[in-house]
């Protein structure tokens, strides 16, 4: 399995809601990141939070890392229609050399009007 | 548009040809990735590049798969003899370098999608 793992796999709430998503991740991070994907295009990144941190905060966004439970969540405040999109948790692990992310397979996020 | 621009968007090929795509990364970046995206899931790791260096590729990446990024700006990424298994989305994103092992946000393109017949 991936090393970032989202849930839920799908959310829909109604316009003005907050919304929660957490991510799972498995091994040691230097830094967690949050993106999101609106449908056929691509990835837009939203957040960056490091290990040393444990909570971030960027406009109605506020992003949570608890390196000891190894999970993260991110909540939209206030939702709007426009929120509407798939959200992905991608972690920088701490191995000698890796520079890839390793997302997870997203919370898909519908925000009914 | 100072974005990462990929080309083409769509490509729709026999099995058993080549093909290849584009990737033009934001010009200051010298970090340049490419993923892979079937539905439904989060982006897979292909392969890495720092200038024109390719310095890590995936296991999913096999020898039917090249990538390269001869002058350190743009980079292409060609398969050879598809197979219906490499219909997904091809993702690039570009980057800046981060400090030590740490990365600095991606910037994707809107993908190529493609799909083998």
């Amino acid at each position: 399995s991936q090393q970032g793992e989202e849930d839920p796999q799908a959310l829909s709430i109604q316009e003005g809601e907050n919304a929660t998503m957490n991510c799972s991740y498995k091994t040691s991070i230097n830094n967690l990141q949050w993106y999101r994907q609106n449908s056929g295009r691509g990835l837009v990144h939203l957040i960056l939070i490091r290990s040393n941190e444990r909570e971030k905060h960027s406009g109605r966004l506020r992003v949570t890392l608890d390196t000891s439970k190894k999970s993260s969540s991110l909540l939209i405040t206030a939702s709007r229609a426009a929120d509407t999109a798939s959200y992905f948790c991608a972690t920088d692990g701490t191995d000698t050399g890796r520079r890839a992310l390793t997302f997870g397979s997203g919370t898909r996020l519908q925000v009914q009007p | 548009d100072t974005g990462v621009s990929q080309n083409p968007r769509h490509k729709i090929t026999k099995r058993g040809q080549n093909v290849t795509f584009r990737c033009d990364p934001i010009s200051e970046h010298n970090r340049l990735y490419w993923y892979r995206q079937t539905l439904g899931q989060g982006p897979e790791f292909l392969t890495y590049f720092q200038n024109e260096a390719q310095l890590e590729k995936s296991r999913l990446l096999s020898d039917r798969f090249s990538a390269e990024r001869p002058k350190g700006s743009f980079s292409t990424l060609e398969i050879q003899r598809t197979e219906q298994g490499d219909s997904a989305m091809y993702l690039c994103a570009s980057s800046l370098a981060g400090t030590g092992h740490s990365n600095q946000p991606q910037h994707f393109g809107d993908g190529t999608r493609l799909s083998i017949l």
